[in-house]
């Protein structure tokens, strides 16, 4: 199985700075036969499912304010928002879909 | 609008069995993988199960192989996950999602989640 580790477990930014959450994984989620990353990125607010921000990697949602980036390849992974406003606060979890079974970083957790 | 609706959760003694169903509404059900996901209270995410479009493919994790099965029902837009000889540590809310239509497998749409409790 592909384990996913993100850092930090937690995270306190200031409103209007930057935030940064990594996601490393065990393997390459790199296939070479397409050049895409297998790697997705989502928020999770209280009492709520998930939501895709980002997928292969890089691709943003649409919808998706573009405060939200992701960057990486390979095993090594980046969500940043550049400029965090109060409406960010949830846990972020990384998602590789290389191969079955699927698995989920453990989460960050984002606050103020 | 994607929408996806679950029900049949609630609470169930150790041992016991549960349905959960989830309907699909706002796209082409037929055409998409997909997928159930638990969250055991306060816990992260934990990928359950995949299926097929056309059902013929199924995928577990191997922790769960053998007491849940995953099926659906195109023709009614709804997707089930059967769980036998529920557990303790099975509690969780799970999440029905849509896979994307992509060539890729994540979860695009997911449900607002049934809460599966296992107590005596």
């Amino acid at each position: 199985d592909i384990v996913m580790t993100q850092s930090p477990d937690s995270l306190a930014v200031s409103l209007g700075e930057r935030a940064t959450i990594n996601c490393k994984s065990s393997q390459s989620v790199l296939k070479s036969s397409n050049n895409k990353n297998y790697l997705a990125w989502y928020q999770q607010k209280p009492g709520q499912p998930p939501k895709l921000l980002i997928s292969w990697a890089s691709t943003r949602e649409s919808g998706v304010p573009d405060r939200f980036s992701g960057s990486g390849s390979g095993t090594d992974f980046t969500l940043t928002i550049s400029s965090l406003q109060a409406e960010d606060v949830a846990v972020y979890y990384c998602q590789q879909y290389y191969t079955i079974p699927i698995t989920f970083g453990q989460g960050t957790r984002l606050e103020i | 609008e994607v929408q996806l609706v679950a029900s049949g959760g609630g609470l169930v003694q150790p041992g016991g069995s549960l349905r959960l169903s989830c309907v699909g509404s706002g796209f082409t059900f037929s055409s998409h993988w997909m997928s159930w996901v638990r969250q055991a209270p306060g816990k992260g995410l934990e990928w359950v199960a995949n299926i097929k479009p056309d059902g013929t493919e199924k995928y577990y994790v191997d922790s769960l192989k053998g007491r849940f099965t995953i099926s659906r029902d195109n023709a009614k837009n709804s997707l089930y996950l059967q769980m036998n000889s529920l557990r303790a540590e099975d509690m969780a809310v799970y999440y029905c999602a849509r896979i994307c239509d992509c060539g890729g497998g994540f979860f695009d749409y997911w449900g607002q989640g049934n809460l599966v409790t296992v107590s005596s």
